[in-house]
């Protein structure tokens, strides 16, 4: 069964670096028909799709226009595991952030959601 | 960016009611077209993709419809775990985007 854990701080200064971690078993980061996304949740901006990194012979990113100055989505391939780092944070980045699993367009695996808070 | 609209926002419905949720695109997306359910501190759980595809272990009183730019997703007899926020998501083009949820609750 696939499960995915995620792990980071919950409370991030502004201007700082949120950074938080998928931790991925039953697959592999390297697999050639998943895509590792991270989507957040807020009341004010609903469900958003951040971006992904996926493993095609190469690596390949993309990332959403909002946040593309900002984001970056890394496999740790020795921990079977990816990580967003999300920099110059400010209070509207306060959200759930969820990592998840895309297979043929679906999202059927889920982190269970880290709850970021912006805030000095 | 293909923006998704879901109405209603909100509804009340009773045990054993038939149950309709729309989502509309703002362009074509084929059948590239999901719904998920999500309860108060879960992750969303997917329950039918491709616009009708049952996920597995979904219950059959969950069903969906459409394509193009039209879509719904009907629970045929509510049930007492049914109570949650459906939202619809697409899978056409980057980025993925979702509807912006509809809240089921108790009348």
């Amino acid at each position: 069964q696939i499960q995915l854990q995620q792990s980071g701080p919950g409370l991030v200064k502004p201007s700082q670096t949120l950074s938080v971690t998928c931790a991925i078993s039953g697959d592999s980061v390297f697999s050639n028909s998943a895509a590792w996304t991270w989507i957040r949740q807020s009341p004010s901006r609903g469900l958003e799709w951040l971006g992904r990194t996926y493993y095609r012979s190469k690596w390949y990113n993309d990332y959403a226009v909002s946040v593309k100055s900002r984001i970056t989505i890394n496999p740790d391939t020795s921990e079977n595991q990816f990580s967003l780092h999300l920099n110059s944070v400010t209070p509207e980045d306060t959200a759930v952030y969820y990592c998840a699993r895309e297979f043929v367009s679906v999202y059927g695996f889920w982190g269970q959601g880290t709850l970021v808070t912006v805030s000095s | 960016d293909i923006q998704m609209t879901q109405s209603p926002s909100s509804l009340s419905a009773s045990v054993g009611d038939r149950v309709t949720i729309t989502c509309r695109a703002s362009q074509s997306i084929n059948s590239y077209l999901s719904w998920y359910q999500q309860k108060p501190g879960q992750a969303p759980k997917l329950l039918i993709y491709t616009a009708s595809t049952l996920q597995s272990g979904v219950p059959s009183r969950f069903s969906g419809s459409g394509s193009g730019t039209d879509f719904t997703l009907t629970i045929s007899s509510l049930q007492p775990e049914d109570f949650a926020t459906y939202f619809c998501q697409q899978s056409y083009s980057l980025p993925r985007t979702f509807g912006q949820g509809t809240k089921v609750e108790i009348k």
